[in-house]
């Protein structure tokens, strides 16, 4: 079945760890997104990559990085630089336009020490 | 740049009843408009989108939204709820042209009681 995988479901992280989110999509998408949910707040977009070995920050890129060396996998860190990590963290592909579905994974949620 | 406000953060209505989903955008260029859906401990799945051509827009489990540009509104409208519509809704927005980001709302928490 096509979709996208996120991994793990449940993490935690003591404070200083940098911790690694997975991210895989076998919908031989182009665009791939990483949104933060926090209640109450919605999704708020940290990075996008439009094509592989790109890749650009969103609104709130601060304290996290990421990588797109291939076309199927976009895994997101986050540094210790993130103040307040916690939270639930969607990965999201499209096949490119902006007129298109963005399909999402179940999410990550990671929760500090 | 663009934004998107849901002006109920909370909506409460009991079964068979009628909702809608209030959702309002601003932007100083064309837009296109979508509506996701929710699921406790899920991802988002798309309900429906407004591209271009017809106002009204139907989508999957018998939700349909409105496109207003003169009062920058795409409510989301269901005739008659079910327990199974308990989730929360976004409303989202994209520029035309610019950047490739999708703009969310802050959601709607949809409870339908028996």
């Amino acid at each position: 079945d096509g979709g996208i995988t996120q991994s793990p479901k449940y993490l935690f992280r003591k404070e200083g760890q940098n911790v690694t989110l997975s991210c895989e999509q076998n919908l031989n998408h182009d665009a791939m997104y990483w949104y933060r949910q926090d209640p109450g707040q919605g999704l708020r977009l940290i990075y996008y990559s439009q094509i592989v070995n790109d890749f650009q920050k969103g609104d709130i890129a601060e304290g996290y990085s990421v990588s797109r060396e291939k076309k199927e996998s976009f895994p997101l860190t986050v540094t210790s630089a993130q103040k307040n990590p916690t939270a639930f963290y969607l990965c999201a592909s499209s096949s490119g336009p902006r007129t298109d579905t963005q399909y999402f994974g179940p999410g990550t949620r990671l929760t500090v020490l | 740049a663009q934004s998107v406000t849901q002006l109920d953060s909370q909506v409460p209505v009991f079964e068979e009843a009628p909702v809608e989903l209030r959702c309002n955008y601003s932007s100083s260029v064309s837009v296109y408009l979508f509506w996701y859906v929710q699921y406790p401990n899920q991802g988002l799945q798309l309900l429906l989108k407004y591209l271009s051509g017809s106002t009204l827009v139907k989508g999957i489990n018998g939700f349909e939204a409105e496109f207003n540009k003169s009062q920058t509104s795409f409510h989301l409208r269901k005739p008659s709820v079910h327990i199974s519509d308990t989730a929360e809704y976004f409303c989202a927005v994209s520029g035309v042209g610019g950047s490739e980001k999708l703009v969310f709302g802050k959601g709607t928490k949809l409870t339908v009681n028996p």
